[in-house]
């Protein structure tokens, strides 16, 4: 039952560009879309949140597209930073409960 | 920045018995979580928590397994009788303030227990 996908285990990019991970979605009633940050053995950090009434949501360097239509959503990182190098997971939510988390992109930056 | 808090980091306890996971939500929200993840595996779903009550919970939340929000300020997981497969790092979350204007969701850091 895999409600949040992302299909690319892995992203490498050049420091100072911008890294674009995807994220779909097969659930219509979801209404909040959050993106996380995570090291092997911590929890997952917080980044940026998208409730399903807006298309776009910026905090800094990061921001998070929602297209509902085609069940997508996006995080843009501009510019990427070495510091940036860590698994990222979509996360969706409806009603408050559980997350349902994608599998995972790995992203590099490269210096 | 606000965050969760959970204690302790590690836990190492002998098959069988009770262990108690800890953790301080974030203060001015109103709905808290627990999650596992077993080594290599992914992240699992235990329990969703709000006013008081369970709001959700998995088929992992068997009756082996309780929260409970004491005294307001901590949420804590009790795992009755341990077993082996309980080896796992149990994240602890928060979520939805009403002072703030964007959603935000909250995990600790984890505590790992070792059932041995």
């Amino acid at each position: 039952d895999q409600q949040v996908k992302q299909n690319s285990p892995s992203l490498s990019v050049q420091e100072g560009r911008i890294s674009i991970l995807n994220c779909d979605y097969t659930n219509s009633m979801f209404d909040y879309f959050l993106w996380y940050k995570k090291y092997p053995a911590e929890g997952p950090t917080f980044l940026i949140s998208i409730s399903s009434i807006k298309d776009k949501n910026e905090d800094g360097r990061f921001t998070v597209f929602l297209n509902k239509s085609a069940k997508h959503l996006s995080l843009h990182i501009v510019p990427s930073q070495p510091g940036d190098s860590a698994v990222y997971f979509c996360a969706a939510q409806y009603n408050f409960n559980k997350f349902y988390f994608g599998s995972g992109t790995k992203l590099n930056v490269k210096p | 920045e606000p965050e969760v808090t959970q204690t302790p980091s590690h836990q190492v306890t002998q098959m069988g018995q009770e262990v108690i996971l800890r953790c301080v939500p974030i203060s001015n929200h109103l709905y808290f979580y627990w999650y596992r993840q077993i080594l290599g595996q992914k992240v699992e779903f235990l329990v969703s928590f709000y006013n008081n009550e369970i709001s959700e919970k998995s088929e992992i939340f068997d009756d082996q397994f309780s929260v409970e929000r004491p005294d307001g300020s901590n949420f804590t997981l009790k795992i009755r009788s341990t077993k082996l497969e309980d080896s796992a790092m149990y994240f602890c979350a928060s979520s939805v303030t009403t002072t703030s204007l964007e959603y935000e969701a909250f995990f600790g850091q984890g505590t790992r227990l070792t059932v041995v």
